[in-house]
């Protein structure tokens, strides 16, 4: 089965800006999504379709996908940011997959 | 907006069957992939499976022999039955809405979520 792979943790100073990874086989051939789960709440789609950002998400999150990885960018990083982040794509046309997850912590 | 709406019992037994509702409100069930998504506390999410409008439906591997998911459009709900349920079930179960479907779909809205804590 197909398999996404992220850091367990990110951490980063406020203002700066913070890279989180997802690495799967050939991932560049895949649409990848992200998700901001902040404690107690549901997940939110920050990044859909690697780069497309929905209406309401800051223009600081950004994404991108190639070869084996799709990164999540969050330029000028603020506390309201500090999440778990989850990436997320499709094993072929059957199965959704997840990233095991990355707590970003804005110190 | 649309929005989802978990129901069903917050505690089951070791060897029972786990069943949950969606309640899907403010937009139309049809046209979408309907999913269901689990996390355990403290743990990451892990996908349970889809159904579409039509009634088709897809499972992860792992769960595949012990999932059903349903669908009753004319109240715009769809569920989830899980059987032999252990332990290793007890998690956050989450119905959201896939939008775009197989391939290229992503997940908006989410439910709020409900806890199911497996345990005699």
């Amino acid at each position: 089965s197909y398999e996404l792979t992220q850091p367990p943790s990110v951490s980063v100073s406020p203002g700066q800006t913070a890279s989180i990874t997802c690495s799967g086989n050939k991932l560049g051939d895949k649409y990848v999504c992200w998700y901001q789960q902040k404690p107690g709440q549901s997940p939110v789609v920050v990044i859909f379709q690697d780069t497309k950002r929905p209406s309401g998400i800051p223009e600081r999150f950004s994404g991108s996908n190639s070869g084996d990885t799709a990164t999540l960018t969050i330029s000028g990083t603020q506390a309201m940011d500090e999440a778990d982040y989850y990436c997320q794509a499709w094993d072929g046309n059957t199965a959704v997959v997840f990233g095991g997850g990355t707590t970003l912590t804005v110190l | 907006q649309v929005q989802l709406q978990e129901s069903g019992p917050g505690l089951v037994k070791p060897s029972e069957t786990l069943s949950l509702t969606c309640t899907v409100s403010g937009g139309s069930i049809s046209s979408y992939y309907w999913s269901w998504i689990r996390q355990p506390p403290g743990k990451g999410l892990e996908w349970i499976g889809y159904i579409y409008y039509s009634g088709s439906t897809n499972y992860n591997p792992s769960l595949k022999s012990r999932v059903a998911i349903s669908i009753d459009t004319s109240k715009s709900q769809f569920s989830l039955r899980l059987s032999s349920v252990t332990a290793a079930d007890t998690a956050v179960y989450y119905c959201a809405r896939d939008i775009s479907g197989p391939a290229a779909g992503w997940f908006d809205p989410w439910g709020q979520g409900t806890l199911v804590t497996v345990s005699s």
